[in-house]
């Protein structure tokens, strides 16, 4: 299958800093992408998503980076609280419901 | 509340009895995916199913078998469980073109 990989596997930010989370792809027919953050003991919940013809996005607090030229992902946090502590995977899709997942970055926010 | 339900959230069981999880959403969503998530590995696709009576094998599907009789149902069955199948499992449901939604996830031991 696809695989989806991330920069760093931890990642520690002082409270009320921004954070940057990344995240590399390698199918360049890769149309569609969204972050998830899992905290413990629950699922992934959906953060935000960008379709291939957007290179940007913006939601509350957090914006998604496209770079497709690279195969490069980011999601920023601004402002990163201590319930933003969590693992934050990002998602390709290449076709219908499929997608792959990196194996994610733990984000500690150090108040 | 619009969300997906696993059953049982945790399970201790012996090499070879067969046991079943249960997934269940309330959302009329079309596609359903098992998923199974290790330390290192991230999230792996077992099975999916993108409509009743329509399964098929994800990335990792041996030593596992799934149902689809019911739209709102997708049950994941280990007939003949080992070792190697301890992880935590995640069913996720999505409709068209969107972002999955998952399950709160089943941690399995199996000794």
């Amino acid at each position: 299958g696809e695989s989806v990989g991330l920069h760093l596997p931890t990642l520690s930010v002082q409270e009320g800093d921004n954070s940057i989370i990344n995240c590399a792809y390698s199918n360049s027919a890769s149309d569609y992408f969204i972050w998830y953050k899992q905290e413990s003991g629950k699922g992934p919940q959906f953060i935000i998503d960008i379709r291939s013809n957007m290179d940007k996005r913006q939601g509350q607090r957090v914006t998604v980076l496209l770079n497709k030229t690279v195969k490069h992902l980011s999601l920023q946090i601004a402002a990163t609280q201590p319930g933003d502590s969590a693992v934050y995977f990002c998602a390709e899709n290449i076709v219908g419901n499929q997608f792959y997942f990196g194996t994610g970055t733990s984000l500690t926010v150090i108040p | 509340e619009a969300q997906v339900t696993q059953n049982p959230r945790y399970l201790i069981t012996v090499t070879g009895k067969k046991l079943t999880v249960t997934c269940s959403q309330n959302m009329n969503h079309e596609y359903m995916s098992w998923y199974r998530q290790d330390p290192g590995l991230g999230l792996r696709q077992i099975y999916y199913s993108m409509n009743v009576e329509v399964t098929d094998k994800g990335d990792v599907p041996e030593g596992y078998k799934v149902s689809r009789k019911e739209k709102r149902n997708f049950p994941l069955i280990l007939e003949s469980p080992s070792p190697n199948q301890t992880s935590l499992y995640f069913c996720a449901s999505s409709f068209g073109y969107s972002p999955l939604h998952f399950g709160n996830g089943t941690r399995l031991t199996v000794t």
